[in-house]
């Protein structure tokens, strides 16, 4: 089966309004890393996180490895913050970094 | 910093034939690099982990005969898809390491090389 789970596939929000991304996953894990991609399709790194709460702006992560279960939350959403937000189980080894990743959420934020 | 450029960002092509796409890492050593393909509608999958002087590891459903990888230097590496279909379509994305530097497990992403095929 999957391995990461992504929830909602969507949502839609008027702006101002917070957001709630989670983030599941069936196998022990290196890491997490939080992606937004651009509508041309390329990924901008949100946040490395194995384990915790990290900030950045209006952005917090929050993983919690013994629940297998990552969060990103967006408070005060901007019609900016629209795009998809992708999040990757991290293997890491002697070969090399290896990204599993989620379906995605697909953000709206409406003016 | 640490940059990965890919080219061509987009590229069109006939059915059956191949494409070839490139991957540069600037402002660090790419000790190994992540080729992964995002078909219309789904996520990214992994194709294969290529590392500098060792054998590239192809994920299931992904072979050497239908994406063969070059990986000859730490700051270059390109990915061909022989006889392109209409399934090989999508955003295929390089993710590079920098196995010397302090950010190790951090992978920097190119912005993708678009394939269409018609």
């Amino acid at each position: 089966g999957q391995q990461v789970q992504q929830s909602p596939a969507s949502l839609v929000l008027q702006e101002g309004e917070n957001a709630e991304l989670q983030c599941n996953f069936s196998t022990s894990l290196n890491s997490m890393q939080w992606f937004y991609q651009r509508p041309g399709g390329s990924l901008v790194s949100l946040f490395y996180n194995p384990s915790g709460t990290k900030h950045s702006g209006r952005l917090t992560s929050t993983t919690v490895i013994k629940e297998r279960r990552s969060s990103l939350h967006i408070s005060s959403s901007q019609t900016t913050d629209s795009g998809t937000y992708l999040c990757a189980l991290g293997f890491y080894g002697s070969s090399g970094n290896k990204l599993i990743f989620g379906i995605g959420t697909l953000l709206s934020v409406k003016p | 910093g640490a940059l990965v450029y890919q080219y061509p960002r987009r590229t069109i092509c006939k059915s059956g034939t191949s494409m070839r796409m490139e991957c540069q890492a600037v402002g660090f050593q790419a000790t190994s690099v992540a080729w992964y393909r995002q078909s219309p509608q789904k996520t990214f999958e992994l194709i294969a982990l290529s590392t500098v002087n060792s054998a590239i590891k192809y994920e299931q459903n992904f072979t050497q005969e239908k994406f063969p990888i070059s990986h000859p230097n730490l700051s270059f590496s390109s990915m061909t898809v022989l006889n392109a279909y209409l399934e090989d379509r999508g955003l295929y994305l390089c993710g590079a390491r920098d196995g010397l530097g302090a950010s190790q497990n951090t992978l920097y992403f190119g912005a993708g090389t678009r394939l269409s095929v018609l």
